[in-house]
C-alpha cells in the first residue's frame, strides 16, 4: 500500500518566514508533485520532480521553490512567505500516471 | 498548455439519483483522463480512469464516456448515496504522467 506522508497537518508562519513543507513516499515513485488546493480553483501544480535533484516549474511556481536531495523525499519550500501563499498544500508521487496524495497540509499565513 | 473545464461546479441529489459530471479538454495530446475523489477532510484517491482507446469504463456504479472527437469526459455515478457526497476532480494528462487537473465538482447527496 502506497504510504505518502506530509510533515505537518497544520502550520501557522507569519509574512516573511521562511516555510518548508516536506513529503516523503515509500514505494520508490521517481516523479513527484506539489499541488495548491484552494476553493474553486481545484489542483493547480506548483513544482514536480521526475528524478533525485530535477526538478520543473509546474503553472504556479512563483514564490516556491523546491528540493529533492532524496528519491523519497520533495521539499517544498517559501522563501518568504506572504499571506496569498495561505492554503493547503498537497504532496503527490506517481510511477506512472496514477497519482497517490498526501493528507495535505493547510498553511496559515498571518 | 492543456485546459479542463469541469461543470457544474456543485451538483445536489437526492440518494438514489444518479448524477453526471462533465469535462472539457484542449489539448489533443491527452490520453489518459482519470477521475479522483476528494472525501471532508481527506486526501483525492482515484477512483476510475480511462485511456483515449476506449470510449466507455465502468466499476460496479461508477462509470466514465470519453468522446475524443468532441474532447469531452463524463463521469456518471448511478443509484447515489450518502457515502458518494465528496469533491470530485477530472484530470487530462498531455504531457507523460503530469495531470492538468479541472476545478472539482461539489457533490452532495441528501439521505
Amino acid at each position: 500500500d502506497v504510504k505518502v506522508t506530509q510533515s505537518s497537518r497544520y502550520l501557522v508562519k507569519r509574512t516573511g518566514e521562511k516555510v518548508f513543507l516536506e513529503c516523503v513516499q515509500d514505494m520508490d515513485h521517481e516523479n513527484m508533485f506539489w499541488y495548491r488546493q484552494d476553493p474553486g480553483l481545484g489542483l493547480r501544480l506548483i513544482y514536480f520532480s521526475y528524478d533525485v535533484k530535477m526538478k520543473e516549474k509546474g503553472d504556479i511556481p512563483e514564490g516556491y521553490s523546491v528540493s529533492r536531495e532524496k528519491k523519497e523525499r520533495f521539499s517544498l519550500i517559501l522563501e518568504s512567505a506572504s499571506t496569498n501563499q495561505t492554503s493547503m498544500y498537497l504532496c503527490a508521487s506517481s510511477a506512472q500516471e496514477t497519482q497517490y496524495f498526501g493528507p495535505g497540509t493547510r498553511l496559515l499565513v498571518l | 498548455g492543456e485546459n479542463v473545464e469541469q461543470h457544474p461546479s456543485t451538483l445536489s441529489v437526492q440518494e438514489g439519483d444518479s448524477a453526471v459530471i462533465k469535462c472539457t479538454y484542449s489539448d489533443s495530446a491527452s490520453n489518459y483522463f482519470p477521475w479522483y475523489k476528494q472525501e471532508l477532510g481527506k486526501r483525492p484517491q482515484l477512483i476510475i480512469d480511462i485511456r483515449s482507446n476506449v470510449g466507455e469504463k465502468k466499476d460496479q456504479r461508477i462509470a466514465v464516456t470519453l468522446n475524443k472527437t468532441a474532447k469531452h469526459f463524463s463521469l456518471h455515478i448511478t443509484e447515489t448515496q450518502p457515502e458518494d457526497s465528496a469533491v470530485y476532480f477530472c484530470a487530462a494528462t498531455p504531457r507523460g504522467y503530469i495531470p492538468t487537473f479541472g476545478r472539482g465538482t461539489s457533490l452532495i447527496v441528501h439521505p
